[in-house]
């Protein structure tokens, strides 16, 4: 599987402020994708990033509040913009593997003041 | 109705005993299932694909029962460091996307 890094591991940040999330994988791979998880929640996928393309936002979440990045098959970045409290959260990003599976980074724990 | 629902206990074993726990999902045209392990603090970590005919790694067995819509992951012999939480994963396709949809995971506690 590839191996994926994350940062910041955790920040935290005063609202109305924007963080920047990079995620880096070891490997060329097609999919990147970023998730949510909020305290005793499952994982929500935000949006899917494809090289040279658009993300593909799902529903409830909007490009101008989380801009993605996608410049190249081994790098992407998630920006969580106009920070409140409710933004507070872990950020995961994944990539594709075989089959279906994905695999995930380490996250990055957001805590908005 | 959600994509995938999980009891999400938790469930205190008792070392050594067995522990089995079951989810249901929406989608079904859903092809592809899924256990991942996660561990306080930690990422989400593949345990397991689900295959039609129920299959077996080490001490879990996931079966599969499409007609029913459910999954299953059984731990036998749990060990203390067995204690996580197992999450249901379900790909689903919409409008011609593929995507993953979790649950919120079956928290399980192993005691000494």
């Amino acid at each position: 599987s590839a191996v994926i890094s994350q940062k910041p591991s955790r920040d935290i940040c005063q609202r109305g402020t924007s963080l920047t999330i990079q995620c880096q994988v070891d490997s060329q791979v097609t999919m990147m994708f970023w998730y949510r998880q909020q305290p005793g929640q499952s994982l929500t996928l935000i949006a899917t990033a494809n090289q040279g393309s658009e993300a593909t936002y799902e529903s409830g979440f909007v490009i101008d509040k989380f801009p993605i990045s996608r410049p190249n098959l081994t790098f992407s970045t998630l920006t969580v913009s106009n920070m409140s409290p409710e933004d507070s959260s872990i950020y995961l990003c994944s990539v594709d593997g075989q089959s279906d599976t994905q695999y995930f980074g380490p996250g990055t724990r957001l805590t908005v003041l | 109705r959600k994509e995938v629902e999980q009891d999400p206990g938790p469930f205190n074993v008792p070392e050594g005993a067995t522990v089995a726990f079951n989810c249901t999902y929406s989608n079904s045209a859903s092809q592809s299932f899924f256990w991942y392990r996660q561990d306080c603090r930690k990422e989400p970590k593949l345990l397991m694909s689900v295959y039609s005919s129920g299959n077996e790694d080490g001490r879990f067995t996931a079966q599969l029962n499409r007609a029913s819509q459910y999954i299953s992951l059984l731990i036998r012999d749990s060990k203390l460091s067995d204690s996580a939480t197992y999450l249901c994963v379900v790909n689903v396709h919409v409008y011609g996307n593929n995507r993953l949809a979790f649950g919120k995971g079956n928290q399980v506690v192993v005691i000494p």
